[in-house]
């Protein structure tokens, strides 16, 4: 099991510019998360999807954000146009069973972020 | 208003004594507590699961316990060893309102073994 894949590991860009993350799940799993991690905030869910249908957008920071999970072994997160604020490292996790089935989550060695 | 707290930042301790990681939570009802350890550039990895119901969990060297009442969770590690140095986060596996559960995080405690 190669366990959830990220990428890119790192991404350094200028302000204005589009980002992409990539995350590839643990085959299996129906449930996937995107998190991010900042000294300040510590760890924060931004939106998950249960089965490829997004569940909770709620932490999402703003319109500049948006996830998609267009199959079962894909999922992105976009910012555009990006901001310094924006850096972060985030990390995608998946978990097996329904939402509320309270799993472990599997978490991907993230993206560390970087918007100049 | 909702929150997490992890009973320090940075916690020091001697190789081959027990270390204890507090978390305390206000104004949440979790029906479960993770614990998740996390080493430097690396993701989180889930450690431990404790329900409501349970007041103690154990798996190999560590140990959990989960007070509803003092909303409260303590995280054992005996005879620590360096290898054990990383961040510990504890997570509330509460009701989000939207329909299902999801976890929420508190900042983390960096526990460093010192041979």
């Amino acid at each position: 099991d190669a366990g959830v894949i990220q990428s890119p590991r790192h991404e350094v860009t200028e302000m204005g510019q589009e980002v992409t993350l990539r995350c590839k799940p643990i085959s299996g799993h129906n449930s996937l998360f995107w998190y991010r991690q900042t000294m300040m905030r510590g760890l924060e869910l931004l939106i998950y999807f249960n089965n490829n249908v997004p569940i909770d957008d709620s932490g999402m920071p703003e319109d500049r954000f948006s996830a998609k999970m267009p199959n079962a072994l894909f999922s992105t997160l976009k910012i555009q146009p990006s901001e310094p604020r924006d850096s972060a490292v985030y990390f995608c996790a998946s978990s097996e069973g329904p939402v509320g089935g309270h799993q472990p989550q599997h978490f991907g060695d993230g993206t560390r972020l970087s918007i100049l | 208003s909702q929150k997490i707290e992890q009973n320090s930042e940075a916690l020091n301790i001697q190789e081959g004594k027990t270390a204890t990681l507090t978390c305390n939570y206000t104004n949440y009802s979790p029906a479960y507590l993770q614990w998740y350890r996390q080493d430097p550039g690396r993701g989180p990895v889930f450690l431990l699961l404790i329900r409501e119901n349970e007041k103690e969990k154990r798996k190999e060297r560590l140990k959990v316990t989960f007070d509803t009442t003092l909303k409260q969770s303590l995280f054992h590690i005996t005879a620590s060893q360096p290898a054990d140095s990383a961040t510990y986060l504890c997570a509330l596996d509460s009701y989000s309102g939207a329909g299902s559960y999801q976890l929420t995080f508190g900042k983390g405690t960096k526990l460093s073994v010192i041979p």
